[in-house]
């Protein structure tokens, strides 16, 4: 499968404690993005990545959240102290970076379903 | 106001029918667009992107109105596996390609 994968899957943890999800976007895409999303809700972004550089992030990206890309291949998003609040789907996307409409296309991941109790 | 606004339905259609969803926009600057679809608990795929002239793939017909700011989304001869929810999506600057996302239009096609 060459598609963007997550792991894990289902995230089960305890308010307070501190999760990590891996994402491992498709192969030579340069940009990596990561989303939440609430029920009945759309996506919403986080951040967004340039090869290894962070070069935007959204405001719902609290001090708790914390994202990396060391070697512009795969991305982790770590929660820290996680709240009731932050139970949602993360989701990550990947595309190429060349000119076009087409090309601007993401491909997303399964997502990884966080529950915080 | 949110910056992609959406109808989130739901829209309950019988087989066959033709269904239309409509989405504005609140920033005028925005480049592209695109209408992605969601199964439920599964992730957004896109189902195409939307030209300014309009654009049909089979079924399925986006059209874009710039001047209102309004997308649209036109499914014809509905079938049972087009439910879903159907998101409109804006790419509000083209440099760093992250997407904007309505809420999301739930469809669900009877038989």
């Amino acid at each position: 499968d060459t598609g963007v994968s997550q792991d894990p899957r289902h995230k089960i943890t305890k308010r307070g404690q501190n999760v990590t999800f891996r994402c491992d976007p498709i192969s030579e895409h340069n940009r990596l993005y990561w989303y939440r999303q609430t029920l009945g809700q759309g996506p919403e972004f986080l951040t967004y990545f340039q090869n290894e550089a962070q070069l935007e992030k959204s405001r719902l990206l609290s001090d708790r959240f914390s994202a990396e890309r060391p070697k512009g291949s795969f991305s982790t998003l770590e929660i820290q102290r996680t709240e009731q609040g932050d139970s949602a789907m993360y989701l990550c996307a990947s595309s190429p970076e060349r000119k076009g409409l087409g090309e601007r296309t993401q491909y997303f991941g399964p997502g990884t379903r966080l529950t915080v109790l | 106001r949110k910056e992609v606004e959406q109808d989130p339905g739901p829209f309950n259609v019988p087989e066959g029918a033709t269904v239309a969803f409509n989405c504005t926009y609140s920033n005028s600057a925005s480049q592209s667009f695109f209408w992605y679809r969601q199964d439920c608990r599964k992730e957004p795929k896109l189902l195409m992107s939307v030209y300014s002239s309009g654009n049909e793939d089979g079924r399925f017909t986006a059209q874009l109105n710039r001047a209102s700011q309004y997308i649209s989304l036109l499914i014809r001869d509905s079938k049972l596996s087009d439910s879903a929810t159907y998101l409109c999506v804006v790419n509000p600057l083209g440099n760093t390609g992250k997407l904007i996302f309505g809420q999301g239009t739930t469809l669900q096609v009877k038989p």
